[in-house]
């Protein structure tokens, strides 16, 4: 079956306009999870949805990310006013619960000018 | 706070060489850790998840080890591969909510 996909695979934006960032998880998979890497860094947690519960939102950096979810389906990662260093790679991933194997996406490259 | 750490950072071997890749977490209190593989432009793929309860786990050529009491997991290659070149990442899920943690990753690189 497909795998968890993003959109777009790539994103240039200026300084201090909005971006928005979609994943479609594996059809199945309760859990989503967000990361950020930057160049040469690591991933970066930011926020996990499981079903219907309440997300873990503490790996947000500020409020201008913010991300939804809409029962196991699609999600989005919206990021306001976006600065420079909001530049790099966002994954999603999924699983079949919280406790199972990830299934990356190929990531989002967000480049702000 | 948990952090992970891998060592080496970067590491180069001939073809046919068995390898060891090193990760440490300084929290023991974990549920689970998983080990993946990252190409350059591609997202990660999973290689091995241990559960908190196991010792260890294998696939194929891979063998990772799990060690909760000294905060260590290894991830061990026989008989490396051009085709093994890639960053290799560990990363670490907590008891305490559904935040995982990663390494910086080791960058391998195997000649042919």
């Amino acid at each position: 079956g497909a795998g968890v996909s993003q959109s777009p695979s790539n994103k240039v934006t200026e300084k201090g306009k909005d971006v928005e960032l979609r994943c479609d998880p594996i059809s199945g998979h309760t859990a989503l999870y967000w990361y950020r890497q930057r160049l040469g860094q690591g991933l970066e947690f930011l926020i996990y949805f499981q079903g219907n519960s309440a997300p873990d939102k503490s790996g947000l950096p500020s409020d201008r990310f913010s991300a939804e979810r809409t029962g196991e389906s699609v999600s989005t990662l919206t990021i306001q006013r976006t600065q420079q260093e909001d530049s790099a790679v966002y994954l999603c991933a999924s699983s079949l619960e919280n406790a199972d194997t990830q299934y990356f996406g190929p990531g989002t490259r967000l480049t702000v000018l | 706070k948990q952090e992970v750490t891998q060592i080496p950072a970067a590491l180069s071997v001939p073809e046919g060489e068995n390898l060891v890749l090193n990760c440490s977490f300084t929290d023991s209190a974990i549920y689970n850790l998983q080990w993946f593989r990252q190409d350059p432009g591609k997202g990660l793929t999973s290689l091995l998840l241990i559960q908190s309860s196991q010792r260890e786990q294998t696939s194929g050529r891979l063998n990772a080890s799990l060690d909760k009491s000294s905060g260590r997991s290894t991830l061990y290659i026989a008989a490396s591969q051009p085709g093994d070149s890639a960053t290799y990442l560990c990363a670490v899920r907590g008891t305490g909510g559904f935040k995982t943690i990663f390494g910086a990753g080791t960058r391998l690189f195997v000649k042919a």
